[in-house]
């Protein structure tokens, strides 16, 4: 069974400076990986995906990379800023379907602040 | 609308009664899937949905809950006989295809079961 980690589970920082949110996977057999982040109360919103075939995915201030065969993924923040508060969640897609497991897998979460 | 959208955004009911929660995916998305979060467990994969058709439901907590998707578009999520560990939000989300692109969720439904 697929489990995801994600470590640290809370970080605060100050306002400007770059930070790196970890997350690991037991099963390498995924389809894609999926950054989304999650305001209190609100849904969830994509960040980036990035395909298994994939390395890294940038959009804007955000980069992910991928190494399918550590296991590991990691989210960059650059120039943190107040309004990128918030949990940020790691999820996996299977490659196989079946055993109820054909959604993501998500980690628990990092909980962000941003103090200004 | 443009988003994935669920309704009601929020449900109280009493133990024992029935509840069901709607969600409408993004126009064009053939892929539907709902999700719990509840504090204890996390974001679980409840069921997902490809067109009409649920092919394993093994990921609903129990046969208390069902689900069906009609015309390839808006979904519901029924709970019967709620008990108090139903207590979570729903989330529902959608993508082009199943498993293999990027999905997008709606806001969710807060269910307090009393």
């Amino acid at each position: 069974k697929q489990e995801v980690t994600q470590i640290p589970a809370a970080l605060s920082v100050p306002e400007g400076e770059n930070l790196v949110l970890n997350c690991s996977f037991t099963d390498s057999a995924i389809y894609n990986l999926q950054w989304f982040r999650q305001d209190p109360g609100k849904g969830l919103t994509s960040l980036l995906l990035i395909q298994s075939s994939q390395r890294e995915q940038t959009s804007g201030r955000l980069n992910a990379s991928l190494d399918k065969s550590s296991g590991r993924s990691t989210l960059y923040i650059a120039a943190s800023q107040p309004g990128d508060s918030a949990t940020y969640l790691c999820a996996v897609g299977p490659l196989y379907s079946g055993g109820g497991a054909d959604g993501l897998t998500f980690g628990k979460g990092t909980h962000l602040i941003i103090q200004p | 609308g443009a988003g994935v959208s669920q309704s009601p955004s929020n449900k109280v009911t009493e133990k024992g009664k029935d509840v069901e929660l709607r969600c409408d995916p993004i126009s064009g998305h053939t892929a539907l899937y709902w999700y719990r979060q509840s504090l204890g467990q996390g974001l679980e994969f409840l069921i997902y949905f490809q067109g009409n058709s649920a092919p394993d439901k093994s990921g609903l907590p129990s046969d208390r809950f069902s689900a069906e998707r009609t015309g390839g578009s808006v979904s519901t999520l029924t709970i019967q006989r709620t008990q108090q560990e139903d207590s979570a939000v729903y989330l529902c989300a959608s993508s082009l295809g199943v498993r293999i692109n990027e999905q997008f969720f709606g806001p969710g439904t807060r269910l307090t079961v009393l």
